[in-house]
């Protein structure tokens, strides 16, 4: 089976960097993704780890650990448009060594304050 | 331009009666999904095809079916909705199952 572990709700001041934690265990692992939902709105792709180490992408960074079993999301220079909801979501083989299951976390809410 | 389109986007309709929300893509991707999304429990997948006439179930398939018959198609089926279905479903679409998730509008479903 397979698990995602997030915290429900994170706020931050805007400007500052935040950073959103993501473990999990999988039986095979195909690397870690990240996803962003604004209320009403549907998901969208923010990054994509397969290999420890940090991923840059202008001002979010995403960091994996294959090791730990953990990865996180950094958000830097915070803007009140981040106000989201974002997702870790990790392809499992759970189901077999056939499964092409996704599964998600179940998101952490982002609250931007000025 | 790349996207996914469900249809329709949104649907109140009664316990036991079929109905079919359709789902196309138009990027020549090979892995599809259903996602249900309902509060507190993030995304869930419901199934999920890696080709035509290819499909598998994902976390929560009971009450659903689907079908790939065009590489472009997958449409989510549910034969006799109950109450416990209403949510927000999203279909998706990539390349590859680990990499980038293209996600269609969402359609929000209420079972009566």
């Amino acid at each position: 089976g397979q698990s995602l572990e997030q915290p429900s709700e994170v706020t931050a001041v805007e400007g500052a960097i935040v950073q959103i934690n993501c473990t999990y265990q999988t039986s095979g692992f195909y690397g870690l993704s990240w996803y962003q939902q604004h209320d009403g709105g549907a998901p969208t792709f923010l990054s994509y780890n397969a290999l420890d180490g940090l991923e840059e992408t202008g001002r979010f960074s995403s960091f994996l650990s294959r090791s730990d079993s953990y990865g996180y999301l950094l958000l830097q220079e915070l803007q009140m448009k981040d106000s989201a909801s974002y997702f870790c979501a990790v392809r499992d083989q759970g189901s077999g060594a056939g499964s092409y299951q996704l599964t998600f976390g179940k998101g952490t809410k982002l609250s931007v304050i000025p | 331009e790349a996207q996914v389109t469900q249809n329709p986007r949104y649907l109140i309709t009664v316990t036991g009666k079929k109905l079919t929300v359709t789902c196309s893509q138009n990027m020549n991707h090979e892995y599809m999904s259903w996602y249900r999304q309902d509060p507190g429990l993030g995304l869930r997948q419901i199934y999920y095809s890696m080709n035509v006439e290819v499909t598998d179930k994902g976390d929560v398939p009971e009450g659903y079916k689907v079908s790939r018959k065009e590489k472009r198609n997958f449409p989510l089926i549910l034969e006799s909705p109950s109450p416990n279905q209403t949510s927000l479903y999203f279909c998706a679409s990539s390349s590859q199952p680990s990499r980038e998730q293209y996600f269609g509008p969402g359609t929000r479903l209420t079972v009566t």
